[in-house]
């Protein structure tokens, strides 16, 4: 597709349940990052996938907190037993995955809107 | 450790006027800088970013930012503010071998007709 794409686009659980986000990137980038927008802490970094290296899990802010790349290609963030304090923006993006990294151009889907009643 | 401080949650200009949104980071080494838009209900949009080079860097929609290391610096501007300009911007660090984007609060820019 010509974008990031992501769904749902919203999300409305019950505290306890597990949901599952969906990120479709840009097709050939082979890197591709989660962050969460909250309204207290802004973003905030979750994981990075690159290639089939082992993901950067440092940002996942706890254990019910997970996400696979299948083929390279579409990521799912899977929150186990939902708290309130989840409820945020789940922002996607995907990057070339050249070789500087540090300076590539990370394009970002529009988000999945998660609430947590 | 990376940081980015965005001076001003919102910023408020007449149609016309000057654009000035400020952004200064703390990074132990050379930084990569960046300055993201998020239009409501949008994912976010890169305007502009630093990486080497010249240290004024044009972007998109007439937006630049001038990257000075003495003052640990990364301001955005545009010389005459049009409606559409309204949205929230965010200022963005990578470096020191991450390649995670660390970024500002943001400030929400109102264009005043």
């Amino acid at each position: 597709g010509a974008g990031v794409s992501q769904s749902p686009s919203n999300k409305v659980t019950e505290k306890g349940k597990d949901v599952e986000l969906r990120c479709d990137p840009i097709s050939g980038h082979t890197a591709l990052y989660w962050y969460r927008q909250s309204l207290g802490q802004g973003l905030e970094f979750l994981i990075y996938f690159q290639g089939n290296s082992a993901p950067d899990k440092s940002g996942l802010p706890s254990d019910r907190f997970s996400a696979e790349r299948t083929g390279g290609s579409v990521s799912t963030l899977t929150i186990q037993r939902t708290q309130q304090e989840d409820s945020a923006v789940y922002l996607c993006a995907s990057s070339s995955g050249g070789p500087s990294p540090l300076t590539d151009t990370q394009y970002f889907g529009p988000g999945t809107r998660l609430t947590v009643l | 450790a990376q940081s980015v401080t965005q001076l001003g949650s919102h910023v408020s200009v007449s149609e016309g006027a000057l654009v000035l949104l400020r952004c200064n980071y703390s990074s132990s080494v050379p930084p990569y800088l960046f300055w993201y838009v998020q239009y409501p209900n949008q994912g976010l949009q890169l305007l502009l970013k630093y990486t080497t080079g010249a240290t004024l860097v044009k972007g998109i929609n007439g937006f630049e930012a001038e990257f000075k290391k003495s003052e640990t610096s990364f301001h955005l501007t545009k010389p005459s503010a049009h409606m559409s300009d309204a949205a929230e911007y965010f200022c963005a660090v990578s470096g020191a071998g991450s390649y995670q984007l660390t970024f500002g609060k943001g400030t929400k820019l109102s264009v005043i007709p």
